[in-house]
């Protein structure tokens, strides 16, 4: 399979714990993103990297909330002392990134958090 | 800043018939447009996208999209709805920009759509 891979699918932790979700892209995409969604609404970007690099947060990204793609490869999306208003389907999508495209995103199954 | 609107929260049509769920955006320059599908605790999955050119977009499993540059819409249609095709769908609308730029991705709040047998 080389669409874009997320893990844990679920993640259930105490309100004040830290969590770590992992997304890797499809292989050949230069930029990767990390979404947010809540129950009836539509993705709310919170960051994007262009290879290593991370060019783009969301100002719903709070200072509790950290993402890395060391290497341009992989990424990791770490949220810190979690709260209750955390919980939610965390997205990954991965785009090409290529000149002249239109530069489609590819979403990942998701990672859905709830934080008790 | 651009935006997305999906007037309807929910759409029902018969299996059988023929089904349209609308999309109307905002953006300072040239769109592209997309159309995605969710599934229950899955994550989006692209069906077609708008970049130049025919109107008419043909994408995945049978659906289509008009643009109508006039009205600013991209509604996506079916010509006959399938129970398998109820689902949430997205429309999204990215501002063309300086070619190879990154320009943000806006994501409407989505519309349910309910095939019914």
């Amino acid at each position: 399979d080389t669409g874009v891979s997320q893990n844990p699918r679920h993640k259930i932790t105490k309100r004040g714990q830290n969590v770590t979700f992992r997304c890797d892209p499809i292989s050949e995409h230069n930029r990767l993103y990390w979404y947010r969604q809540t129950l009836g609404q539509g993705p709310e970007f919170l960051t994007y990297f262009q290879n290593e690099a991370q060019l783009e947060k969301s100002r719903l990204l709070s200072d509790r909330f950290s993402a890395e793609r060391p290497k341009g490869s992989f990424s990791t999306l770490e949220i810190q002392r979690t709260e209750q208003g955390d919980s939610a389907m965390y997205l990954c999508a991965s785009s090409p990134g290529l000149a002249g495209d239109s530069d489609t995103q590819y979403f990942g199954p998701g990672t859905r958090l709830t934080v008790l | 800043a651009q935006s997305v609107a999906q007037p309807e929260d929910q759409v029902n049509v018969a299996e059988g018939n023929p089904l349209t769920v609308k999309c109307t955006y905002s953006v300072s320059g040239n769109p592209y447009l997309f159309w995605y599908v969710q599934y229950p605790n899955r994550g989006l999955q692209f069906l077609l996208k708008y970049i130049t050119g025919d109107n008419l977009v043909k994408g995945s499993y049978g659906f289509e999209a008009e643009f109508n540059k006039s009205q600013t819409s991209f509604h996506l249609k079916k010509p006959s709805a399938l129970v398998s095709d109820s689902a949430l769908y997205f429309c999204a609308v990215r501002d063309r920009g300086p070619s190879g730029g990154y320009q943000k991705v806006t994501f409407g709040t989505g519309t349910k759509l309910q095939v019914i047998p």
